[in-house]
């Protein structure tokens, strides 16, 4: 089956760095996104993977590894806007997305 | 605004009721979806849409249809709610079916009792 695993919640403090990671087992493999997703509100696009190496975007960044079914979100210079659930999902041979659970971030002062 | 609008944005219901989350968007995207949200469960995908007049069958279609009449609309009824269809259900759009950049609509949060 399809699997995308990822830790359930992290806690770090405010500017400082974290790093999400997201392992995935999928029927192929034609991308890995990130999304982040405040409570209450609707997922947000973050960042999309489809070669391994690193991608960064301001104060995220997200890597991929796919020989090893690997990718992290670094998020530096935490705020605390920057509490919400991050969202990993891998876009499969079919060209489904198939969605981890998502991590829980709680940034504390 | 661009984007996607879903309707009602929280909704009571009785058991047994039909219902119709309605969706819009205006962004003349290709593809459409419908998501459920539930604590401690990736979002599962109900039923997508690649194009206007095909629809498609996703990981928990049972108890929901859907019709892609044309680009901008895709509602998602509920013929005979029960009370496990309790969510939050996420309208989405993307460019294509081949994108994994999805939009997401505000959310509809439906409770049945």
């Amino acid at each position: 089956g399809q699997n995308i695993d990822q830790p359930t919640e992290m806690t770090a403090t405010e500017g400082a760095i974290v790093q999400i990671n997201c392992t995935y087992q999928t029927s192929g493999f034609n991308g890995l996104f990130w999304y982040q997703q405040h409570a209450g509100e609707a997922p947000t696009f973050l960042s999309y993977n489809v070669l391994d190496g690193l991608e960064e975007k301001g104060r995220f960044s997200s890597f991929l590894s796919r020989s090893k079914g690997y990718s992290y979100l670094l998020l530096k210079e935490l705020q605390m806007k920057d509490s919400a659930s991050y969202l990993c999902a891998v876009l499969d041979s079919n060209y489904q997305l198939i969605w981890g659970a998502g991590t829980k971030l709680i940034i504390k002062p | 605004i661009a984007g996607i609008t879903q309707a009602p944005t929280s909704q009571i219901l009785a058991a047994g009721r039909r219902m119709t989350l309605r969706c819009t968007q205006d962004m003349r995207h290709n593809a459409m979806y419908w998501y459920r949200q539930d604590l401690g469960l990736g979002l599962r995908l109900i039923h997508y849409s690649n194009t206007a007049g095909t629809t498609g069958k996703g990981e928990v279609p049972d108890g929901y249809s859907v019709s892609r009449a044309n680009t901008d609309d895709f509602p998602l009824t509920l013929a005979s709610a029960v009370p496990s269809q309790t969510s939050v259900y996420f309208c989405a759009s993307s460019e294509d079916r081949d994108t994994g950049e999805l939009f997401f609509g505000e959310g509809s949060r439906l409770t049945v009792l």
